[in-house]
């Protein structure tokens, strides 16, 4: 196993688009994060999943945003109608169990044109 | 509510200098401390983490931090940069009881040759 995987590394897209990105988790972890990025700070907590139920939501989250994690296994992130405020590094990350360290993909990084 | 604060968003050290990047959390109960390293559009690299066990923790690279709870701080220490450390650091907080990690705002590591 590699790590978590994310796919694309990058995204252009023009305003009003909707783009999805897809995470594979390391294939034993049962728990599975999306995090938001901005240049020069710290990841932001999105949602997250146990297995295939998303069990938490930021309350920043936009009705824009949502995030699936059908079978347990990847996930996609689908953001429609992009505004140039999405614009950010979009990071996956997996764990074990609860408070085991987190891993994190490379990220996919979004621009909004 | 958990939340962390790493004083000094840019440090600059000599190369062979002792490094020193602070932070600090707030927890109601007692958390799970994570460091984590990245480099320019990578993703998080996990440096060492502090599950309850030894207060002092030694992780990958040289690099070693200190659960000090009268202080309520975790700072992440290396006796000698190297040039190879240049990078962003995150410190990270998760409640035993939460099903989330946060992060700082990062600090910014600048190794002078």
């Amino acid at each position: 196993d590699t790590g978590v995987s994310q796919d694309p590394r990058h995204k252009i897209t023009k305003r009003g688009q909707n783009v999805t990105f897809r995470c594979d988790p390391i294939s034993e972890h049962n728990r599975l994060y999306w995090y938001r990025q901005t240049l020069g700070q710290g990841p932001e907590f999105l949602t997250y999943f146990q297995n295939e139920a998303q069990l938490e939501k930021s309350r920043l989250l936009s009705d824009r945003f949502s995030a699936e994690r059908p079978k347990g296994s990847f996930s996609t992130l689908e953001i429609q109608r992009t505004e140039q405020g999405d614009s950010a590094m979009y990071l996956c990350a997996s764990s074990f169990m609860m408070n085991t360290e987190a891993f994190f993909g490379q990220g996919t990084r979004l621009t909004v044109v | 509510a958990q939340s962390v604060t790493q004083l000094g968003s840019h440090v600059s050290v000599s190369e062979g200098a002792l490094v020193l990047l602070r932070c600090n959390y707030s927890s109601s109960v007692p958390p799970y401390l994570f460091w984590y390293v990245q480099y320019p559009n990578q993703g998080l690299q996990l440096l060492l983490k502090y599950t309850s066990a030894a207060t002092l923790v030694k992780g990958i690279n040289g690099f070693e931090a200190e659960f000090k709870k009268s202080e309520t701080s975790f700072h992440l220490t290396k006796p000698s940069a190297h040039m190879s450390d240049a990078a962003e650091y995150f410190c990270a907080v998760s409640e035993n009881t939460g099903n989330q990690f946060y992060f700082g705002t990062g600090t910014s590591l600048t190794v002078i040759p």
